[in-house]
């Protein structure tokens, strides 16, 4: 089954504090792409980041960073110092290359608190 | 360089009632992916157009809902008619190669 979980539906944090993001998936494919993306209540998907399944890398974007860990199938996303311009839905998503579709987590509703 | 341009941001009508959304991809996307949204719910694909030709329909409900891509840029998705149960936001994506989407602002739909 191809699937992506987030098990945390709301997170509220107070500004400047660090918060994770978990997200973890589940395909057969040996070939796939991660996201994550932002849902300001504007509405629009804002892209984040994209990983492939062959980069295990870390990676770090300003006070964002992400997680990847093949051997547990997740890839978490952490807000450091995070700002009240972060609440949103963040979503995690799977890219599957044989079905060429993206799937969805059901999205984690992020406020930062003033 | 424009994104995804979906049109109108809102629409509010009756049950029963047509219903269109209008999606400009960016230039030079070939693939082009409708996303419905429930609330409180992440997208899900309705229909993905490799050019002109719908290659994934399956979840697409066909009694209702309808869609293409003349010309292979521009799209148009239709409900007719429309339900209390198809409110929602209905979002556009383009890609320009494998593993990659980004998405339009939405079209979010009150049926009332």
């Amino acid at each position: 089954a191809q699937k992506v979980t987030q098990a945390q539906t709301e997170i509220s944090v107070v500004e400047k504090e660090d918060v994770t993001l978990d997200c973890v998936y589940e395909t057969r494919d040996t070939t796939y792409y991660l996201f994550w993306y932002k849902q300001p209540p504007s509405g629009e998907l804002v892209f984040l980041i994209r990983r492939n399944s062959f980069d295990e890398q870390n990676e770090i974007s300003g006070r964002y960073s992400w997680n990847f860990q093949k051997s547990t199938s997740s890839f978490n996303f952490t807000i450091t110092a995070s700002q009240v311009v972060d609440s949103a839905v963040y979503f995690c998503a799977l890219y599957m290359n044989r079905d060429d579709k993206i799937i969805f987590g059901k999205g984690t509703r992020l406020h930062i608190l003033p | 360089e424009a994104g995804v341009v979906q049109s109108p941001r809102y629409k509010i009508i009756e049950k029963k009632q047509p219903v269109a959304f209008w999606c400009n991809p960016i230039s030079g996307h070939n693939t082009l992916y409708w996303y419905l949204q429930n609330l409180g719910q992440g997208p899900e694909l309705l229909i993905r157009y490799e050019n002109e030709e719908a290659v994934d329909d399956s979840q697409l409900p066909k009694d209702r809902f309808s869609a293409e891509r003349l010309k292979g840029v521009d799209s148009t998705l239709k409900i007719q008619p429309a339900e209390l149960g198809d409110s929602a936001v209905y979002l556009c994506a383009s890609s320009p190669g494998t593993g990659w989407a980004f998405f339009g602002q939405g079209t979010r739909l009150t049926v009332v």
